[in-house]
């Protein structure tokens, strides 16, 4: 397609299971970045990946959270050991390039994560 | 470091009235400030952006905003309000890279008919 697919839509765990976000993003955008989205907040910046490595994840909250893109395209967001506090969205945007500010982050609908 | 903060979290007009959503930044930079919205169901999208040209900036839908240094403001304007213009709003900062780009917490903005 010709936006940034993000899949589950929707997904809902239990505490404690592993889980996979996953981020396709617009075709030829080289930079990929995550974000986290809970109820009544604004995005909140996990990681950004520029191709195939992450160049900033300086928002991840702790070593549960993990994200690889490893054919600079598509990109897995991975949670271990859920917790209740994880549940929020889970938004994934993509840009031309991130070495130039545009603005233009192209945002995908979100995942929306439920732990139980 | 950068940072916005929204001032309301609600914002109610009525159809025809104008729109304003206040945004402040802070940065440690000649920031660049934008605002996105994000109306249900859909993914955030970009309205409008500062990128240190004119200090006024026009978006899409009638929208505006005000680069104004010496405030450290960006507020988001619209002379009259529109039914379909009902989202929740987020001010944004970066420094010299779209990585650095921060958002606030978002201004839910309803429209009476």
């Amino acid at each position: 397609g010709a936006g940034v697919s993000q899949t589950p839509s929707n997904k809902v765990t239990e505490k404690g299971k592993y889980v996979e976000l996953r981020c396709d993003p617009i075709s030829g955008h080289t930079a990929l970045y995550w974000y986290r989205q809970s109820l009544g907040q604004g995005p909140e910046f996990l990681i950004y990946f520029q191709g195939t490595g992450a160049a900033d994840d300086s928002g991840l909250p702790n070593d549960r959270f993990f994200a690889v893109r490893p054919e600079g395209s598509v990109s897995t967001l991975k949670i271990q050991r859920t917790e209740r506090g994880d549940s929020a969205m889970y938004l994934c945007a993509s840009s031309f390039q991130a070495g130039v500010t545009t603005g233009e982050l192209f945002f995908g609908e979100g995942s929306r994560l439920t732990v139980l | 470091a950068q940072s916005v903060t929204q001032l309301g979290s609600h914002v109610s007009v009525s159809e025809g009235a104008l729109v304003l959503l206040r945004c402040n930044y802070s940065s440690s930079v000649p920031p660049y400030l934008f605002w996105y919205v994000q109306y249900p169901n859909q993914g955030l999208q970009l309205l409008l952006k500062y990128t240190s040209a004119a200090t006024l900036v026009k978006g899409i839908n009638g929208f505006e905003a005000e680069f104004k240094k010496s405030e450290t403001s960006f507020h988001l304007t619209k002379p009259s309000a529109h039914m379909s213009d009902a989202a929740e709003y987020f001010c944004a900062v970066s420094g010299s890279n779209n990585n650095d780009m921060r958002f606030g917490a978002g201004t839910r903005l309803t429209v009476k008919p």
